[in-house]
């Protein structure tokens, strides 16, 4: 398995802060790597593919970054409906792997 | 617009078979790989397995014992089966689709279109 560590495990921040997320691989994997947000009891929706791709629809404050095995989601303006929780997702191998979260919270 | 929707019972007993449906509306089901995904209570998210619309499955070792994919293409359905369930299956379902870009020769995957999610309790 290719094991995804993401940092911080959770973090405050308030509306207009610019929030960076950090997702380590296990082994390098490229730019096969894929963000999704979560709010709660809802399923998750996809932000970032293949590292830096803007899903159609995702606001541009959204933004990924990285290669090899060290990878960024920024997002440069926190706004209320970001609070939520991330997770990063490798498809590099065929057994695909999520990172184990990122609960953004209200400051 | 392409919607999942997941369907089967909520409550499964231990040792018994979950049996899952998600069914594909508002496209087809070919030319892409179908997955399941759980999440059990406050936890992460775990890939159960996929299926590319022809057959050809891939799951994750630590399930892959129990665990069984198929499709319906005439239905535009596919299915997950998890024999021998035990409290530790007890999850949020989902199924998505797992669609590819192509950039510079590399095929890059990721899962753009997932369904609500179905809660399955096992339980005596």
């Amino acid at each position: 398995d290719i094991q995804m560590t993401q940092s911080p495990s959770s973090l405050s921040a308030s509306v207009g802060d610019r929030v960076t997320i950090t997702c380590r691989a296990g082994q390098s994997i490229s730019t096969y790597l894929n963000w999704y947000q979560q709010k709660p009891g809802k399923a998750p929706k996809l932000l970032i593919y293949a590292a830096s791709n803007l899903q159609s629809g995702v606001p541009s404050r959204f933004s990924g970054s990285g290669s090899g095995t060290d990878f960024t989601l920024t997002i440069s303006s926190l706004q209320p409906e970001d609070f939520a929780s991330y997770y990063c997702q490798q498809s590099y191998s065929t057994l695909r792997t999520f990172g184990q979260g990122t609960k953004v919270e209200i400051k | 617009q392409v919607q999942l929707q997941e369907s089967g019972p909520g409550l499964v007993k231990p040792s018994e078979t979950l049996s899952l449906t998600c069914t594909v509306s508002g496209g087809s089901i070919s030319n892409y790989y179908w997955s399941w995904i759980r999440q059990s209570p406050g936890k992460g998210l775990e890939w159960i397995g996929h299926i590319y619309y022809r057959g050809s499955t891939n799951y994750n070792p630590s399930l892959k014992s129990r665990v069984t994919i198929s499709v319906d293409i005439s239905k535009n359905q596919f299915s997950l089966r998890l024999s021998s369930v035990t409290a530790a299956d007890t999850a949020v379902y989902y199924c998505a689709r797992e669609r590819y870009s192509n950039y510079g020769g590399g095929y890059y995957y990721y899962m753009d279109v997932w369904g609500k999610g179905t809660t399955v309790t096992v339980s005596s």
